[in-house]
């Protein structure tokens, strides 16, 4: 079955970029996403990718897909503290109904 | 809009008490997603509905829980009897039509069985 595998944690100093990793291994994987969980809070999607393209950028945030190798990243420049959260890395092969999610890593921000 | 509603925000009940947790998607929107957030075992998609059917629920645990949708603005979520590995955050999403893929995530509801 579908597998999404991310690091736990990441720590970086405000001002910093932050790099989030994803791999996956649904060669059949359409659609990538990355969500946004806040504490006490639901997800959010920040962006997501079709798998025909291999980068898209939005503002601070940009996301690089190589499918070769089965691996997506978030890069988020300028980090804030308002960036801590947990940041899910997801897969869908049919149109969205399925979605499979990674552990998500915690990404905490220093002042 | 109020985004997708999902009550109650907190549930603690005792070991083998029905409990029923219920949603409220975005209004347009046609399908529903119920999943269960732990730390043992992430995030799983538990059911799924395309316009108030159900169309996957492989993800259910077992028979103790059941989900409806009688219509397009409600669906529950029920877990009878509960038990104690049961606890864990529940989300509720919504999505506007087949073929988009964004789903929009409720608030959640934070069960505590013991």
């Amino acid at each position: 079955g579908e597998d999404v595998e991310q690091s736990l944690f990441l720590s970086v100093r405000e001002g910093d970029s932050s790099v989030i990793n994803c791999t996956y291994t649904d060669s059949s994987s359409t659609y990538l996403y990355w969500y946004k969980q806040e504490p006490g809070a639901g997800l959010q999607l920040l962006t997501y990718i079709f798998s025909n393209m291999d980068m898209k950028q939005d503002q601070r945030l940009t996301v690089l897909l190589n499918k070769k190798d089965k691996h997506l990243s978030l890069r988020i420049a300028d980090t804030q503290t308002g960036d801590s959260a947990i940041y899910f890395c997801a897969e869908s092969h049919n149109a969205g109904n399925m979605l499979t999610f990674g552990g998500g890593t915690r990404l905490m921000v220093k002042p | 809009d109020a985004g997708v509603i999902q009550s109650p925000r907190h549930e603690v009940t005792e070991m083998g008490q029905e409990v029923t947790l219920r949603c409220k998607p975005i209004s347009g929107h046609n399908s529903l997603f119920w999943y269960r957030q732990t730390m043992m075992r992430g995030l799983e998609l538990l059911i799924y509905f395309n316009n108030n059917v159900p169309i996957d629920d492989s993800g259910m645990p077992e028979d103790r829980f059941s989900a409806k949708m009688p219509n397009a603005s409600f669906s529950t979520l029920k877990i009878q009897p509960s038990e104690p590995r049961d606890s864990a955050v529940y989300f509720c999403a919504s999505r506007p039509r087949q073929g988009l893929s964004e789903q929009y995530f409720g608030p959640g509801t934070r069960l505590t069985v013991t």
